[in-house]
């Protein structure tokens, strides 16, 4: 199975600051990598596929980057409904594989 | 509108069974495939099973296979969860979660989840 593995696992930041996550696989993936928030409570939203496209309806300042086995989200400017836990996803090869997630709290 | 609507969880002892379904609409269901994920509380995200849009194929993680089974109705746009033997670290908010066409294993759609407990 391909690991994923998510850095950092918790960040604080303030609201206007630009945040990137990491996100690492074990093996080669190619572009097979999705973004998903989550709030508490509620399903994961999907932001991003394919490492970089923009899912529909989701804001710019979200973008992703990477190929192969390592990938960034970026968020450019931090907007008070970003603070969630955001996860990739591998969609290679199944078992399809989840990071552990990342939580971006208010500092 | 795309709307997925799971049903069937609640509390259940060790070794028992539960039948989860996802009630499907505003899209054409028998074209998609079909998946269940599943969050324990307080954890990550875990893929847990995968339908085609035929009900032909299915895949499983290795953490439930040969206790779990995936099924669909297109008849009646439901998918379901056969899960047997259960144990207490199943015990987690179960999604179903419909793919795109094009982009196969990413999922742009979630049900709001049902809660499944496993305890005696």
């Amino acid at each position: 199975d391909i690991q994923m593995t998510q850095s950092p696992s918790t960040l604080s930041a303030s609201v206007g600051d630009r945040v990137t996550i990491t996100c690492r696989a074990s093996q080669s993936i190619s572009s097979r990598l999705a973004w998903y928030q989550q709030k508490p409570g509620k399903a994961p939203n999907l932001l991003i596929y394919e490492a970089s496209n923009l899912e529909s309806g989701v804001p710019s300042r979200f973008s992703g980057s990477g190929s192969g086995a390592e990938f960034t989200l970026t968020i450019s400017s931090l907007q008070p409904d970003d603070f969630a836990t955001y996860y990739c996803q591998q969609y290679n090869s199944s078992p399809y594989t989840f990071g552990q997630g990342t939580k971006v709290e208010i500092k | 509108e795309v709307q997925l609507v799971e049903s069937g969880g609640g509390l259940i002892q060790p070794g028992g069974s539960l039948r989860l379904s996802c009630a499907a609409s505003g899209f054409i269901f028998n074209t998609y495939a079909m998946n269940w994920v599943r969050q324990a509380p307080g954890k990550g995200l875990e893929w847990v099973s995968y339908i085609s849009s035929s009900g032909t194929t299915s895949y499983y993680a290795d953490s439930v296979k040969g206790r779990f089974t995936i099924s669909r109705d297109n008849a009646k746009n439901s998918l379901y969860l056969q899960m047997n033997s259960l144990r207490a670290e199943d015990t987690a908010v179960y999604y179903c979660a419909r793919e795109y066409l094009a982009v196969v294993g990413i999922f742009p759609y979630w049900g709001q989840g049902t809660l499944v407990t496993v305890s005696s």
